[in-house]
């Protein structure tokens, strides 16, 4: 099956720095890549996601890139604000086979006003 | 729309006994998928119901199974509880079965003593 691994786990930033968090799949067939906000005691919520036909995708200060040859794909949040903090997950699934998505463990981001 | 709800969202029982999860996706929405969410393991996908059939199973003892009614709600049970099953379980609807985008609802902590 697939398996998803996510770095870093921890991420600290200083308000208005960049953040970055990389997420590699296995599974070729994979072509579907969302990213799911966690706030604590709250529901993941989608904030971007990406297909395999596309490179990149931006949504103001969200950022998603996909590199299907070496099968990474990266989360880019700039001008980074205290309300960013949270806990971020990366999935993969084959979309059109079904909704099973397979998560990254996660990386916890704490912006520092 | 109303967003995806799920009932109860707190469970505490004993080991040995069993419990039933219940998740009524967002309106129109045909596919629920459920996860266990654990500190250790991140989101780990449970299976996915579609018209009323499991599409996808995850790699979980048999413990833990499914349905889905004519009105897309889904309950999960899990029978002979362990202490390794206390976790937050959440479920998932997506509008359709092509990797669409998954709503989470809110989740049911389950702690078992």
């Amino acid at each position: 099956g697939e398996n998803v691994e996510q770095h870093p786990s921890t991420l600290s930033v200083q308000e208005g720095d960049s953040a970055v968090i990389k997420c590699t799949y296995s599974d070729s067939a994979s072509n579907y890549f969302p990213w799911y906000k966690q706030e604590l005691g709250k529901r993941p919520q989608l904030i971007i996601d990406i297909r395999s036909n596309v490179g990149e995708k931006k949504d103001q200060r969200i950022a998603v890139t996909l590199n299907k040859t070496a099968k990474h794909f990266s989360l880019h949040i700039t001008e980074t604000q205290p309300e960013d903090s949270a806990v971020y997950f990366c999935a993969a699934s084959r979309g059109h086979t079904g909704n099973q998505f397979y998560f990254g463990t996660g990386t916890s981001l704490t912006v520092i006003p | 729309k109303a967003g995806v709800t799920q009932t109860p969202r707190y469970l505490i029982k004993t080991r040995g006994q069993q419990v039933t999860l219940s998740c009524s996706p967002i309106s129109g929405h045909r596919s629920v998928s459920w996860y266990q969410q654990t500190p250790g393991q991140g989101l780990q996908f449970l299976f996915e119901y579609f018209s009323e059939t499991q599409r996808n199973k995850g790699n979980f003892p048999g413990r833990f199974s499914g349905r889905q009614f004519s009105n897309s709600r889904s309950e999960m049970n899990v029978s002979t509880l362990e202490l390794g099953d206390s976790a937050l379980y959440l479920c998932a609807s997506s509008l359709d079965r092509r990797g669409d985008e998954q709503f989470f609802g809110p989740g049911t902590r389950l702690t078992v003593l």
